[in-house]
């Protein structure tokens, strides 16, 4: 069974600044990785699937990259909304696990 | 609009049942899977089980295997999952979600609200 991780758990930024955030797999899932936004007192929001396709409405501050094991979502420059919990997930087999999440605290 | 509308929260003893209900509304019912997955409290996301509707075709997480089964409803365009032998650690907000296209197995575009399960003697 696959293991995602993500790092760091928590990250603390200014409004404005650019952030990277981290997933790995134990072993390799294509592209088969999406990331979702979680807010308190919300569901999961989907933000990216396919490594780096934006979902519907998502903007463009948002992006992913990776290949293999390791991926990363990058949000260019933070916004008061974007503090939130961060989940990577491999789909597309089963069971479809996610990381651990990265809270995206502010400064 | 889609939307996914589950019941709301519940209080339960040890060792009793739950049943959750998720009304799906604002696309073709039979056409999309179906998933359930919960988060207890301060904890990550876990993925728990996936329904297609229509042809009942179900996948469960090794961890619940046993313990829970989902029905449907397609007059109703509802669909019900049972957690039984519930204990202190199935205290969580439990989501319905559904997949973004047929052809993939696990991207979740449209979530329910969530309905909170609370396990307490």
């Amino acid at each position: 069974e696959i293991v995602m991780t993500q790092s760091p758990a928590t990250l603390a930024v200014s409004p404005g600044e650019r952030v990277t955030l981290s997933c790995r797999a134990s072993q390799s899932v294509s592209r088969n990785i999406a990331w979702y936004q979680q807010k308190p007192g919300q569901p999961p929001r989907l933000l990216i699937y396919d490594v780096s396709t934006r979902a519907t409405g998502i903007p463009a501050r948002f992006s992913g990259s990776g290949s293999g094991t390791e991926f990363t979502l990058t949000i260019s420059s933070l916004q008061s909304e974007d503090f939130a919990v961060y989940y990577c997930q491999r789909y597309n087999n089963w069971p479809p696990p996610f990381g651990g999440g990265t809270k995206v605290e502010i400064k | 609009q889609v939307r996914l509308v589950q019941s709301g929260a519940e209080v339960k003893k040890p060792g009793a049942s739950v049943k959750v209900s998720c009304k799906t509304s604002g696309y073709t019912f039979p056409r999309y899977a179906l998933h359930w997955v919960r988060q207890a409290p301060g904890q990550g996301l876990e993925w728990m089980a996936y329904f297609k509707i229509g042809n009942g075709n179900t996948k469960y997480s090794p961890k619940f295997q046993g313990r829970i089964s989902i029905i449907e409803d397609i007059s109703a365009t509802t669909i019900y999952m049972e957690l039984s032998s519930l204990r202190s650690e199935d205290t969580a907000v439990y989501y319905c979600a559904r997949e973004i296209d047929i052809t993939i197995f696990g991207i979740f575009s449209v979530w329910g609200e969530g309905t909170t399960v609370t396990v307490s003697s």
